[in-house]
């Protein structure tokens, strides 16, 4: 049974970059089709979608932390790692990654976040 | 960006009540709708995608509707452990967006 486990830091100062792994287990990271994402949430707050990438490296990424988020996969340890740069108070939440696989009919492919990480929380202080 | 929009933002209900969750969007996203149910503390669970499809395991009493900009999750008699938080979600176009999310509460 595929499992996601989140790894990392529990607190960041503000200014340095947010490193967080995801480590997936029970299944290939490089099977056919799947993309894998990162989602955060604020305390109290909603689901905001971060980015996601494919196993060859194919990323995207949401415009309002594009400049400061890079998404990466280590095929080799079955990994997907996070980083946030630039972090502020803005930045502190739960975060979750997730396995994206493809729902395919006649003419397109639709995606839903499956299976899911317990999440990690990560706080910006000084 | 699309704005989804969940209404209510909060209801409160008995078990075995019909539930219904209405999420519209700002713009046209054909089918790409999912949606989700979260409990306190706990990772988000995948209950439909592409607006009526429903994920493996899922008790038969969710289901889903509508396309373009309206859609609509149903709890047909709900249950005690579906009281939790429900959230819609577009993946039609990037950046991909959460509605604000609906609580669902004890009567």
């Amino acid at each position: 049974q595929l499992q996601l486990q989140e790894s990392g830091p529990g607190l960041v100062k503000p200014s340095e970059t947010l490193s967080l792994t995801c480590t997936v287990s029970g299944g290939s990271i490089s099977r056919s089709s799947y993309y894998w994402g990162w989602i955060r949430q604020a305390p109290g707050k909603g689901l905001e979608w971060i980015g996601h990438i494919f196993y060859t490296g194919t990323t995207y990424y949401n415009p309002s932390l594009k400049s400061r988020v890079t998404i990466s996969v280590d095929t080799s340890k079955n990994q997907f790692s996070l980083n946030l740069s630039s972090v502020t108070a803005a930045d502190t939440a739960v975060y979750y990654c997730a396995r994206l696989p493809p729902h395919a009919d006649s003419s397109a492919y639709y995606y839903a976040f499956d299976i899911w990480g317990q999440g990690t929380m990560v706080t910006v202080s000084s | 960006d699309i704005q989804m929009t969940q209404s209510p933002s909060s209801l409160s209900a008995s078990v075995g009540d019909r539930v219904t969750i209405t999420c519209r969007a700002s713009q046209s996203i054909s089918s790409y709708l999912n949606w989700y149910q979260q409990k306190p503390g706990k990772a988000p669970k995948l209950l439909i995608y592409v607006a009526s499809s429903l994920q493996s395991g899922v008790p038969s009493r969710f289901s889903g509707s509508g396309s373009g900009t309206d859609f609509t999750l149903t709890i047909s008699s709900l249950q005690p452990e579906d009281f939790a938080t429900y959230y819609c979600q577009q993946s039609y176009s990037i950046p991909w967006t959460f509605g604000q999310g609906t609580k669902v509460e004890i009567k």
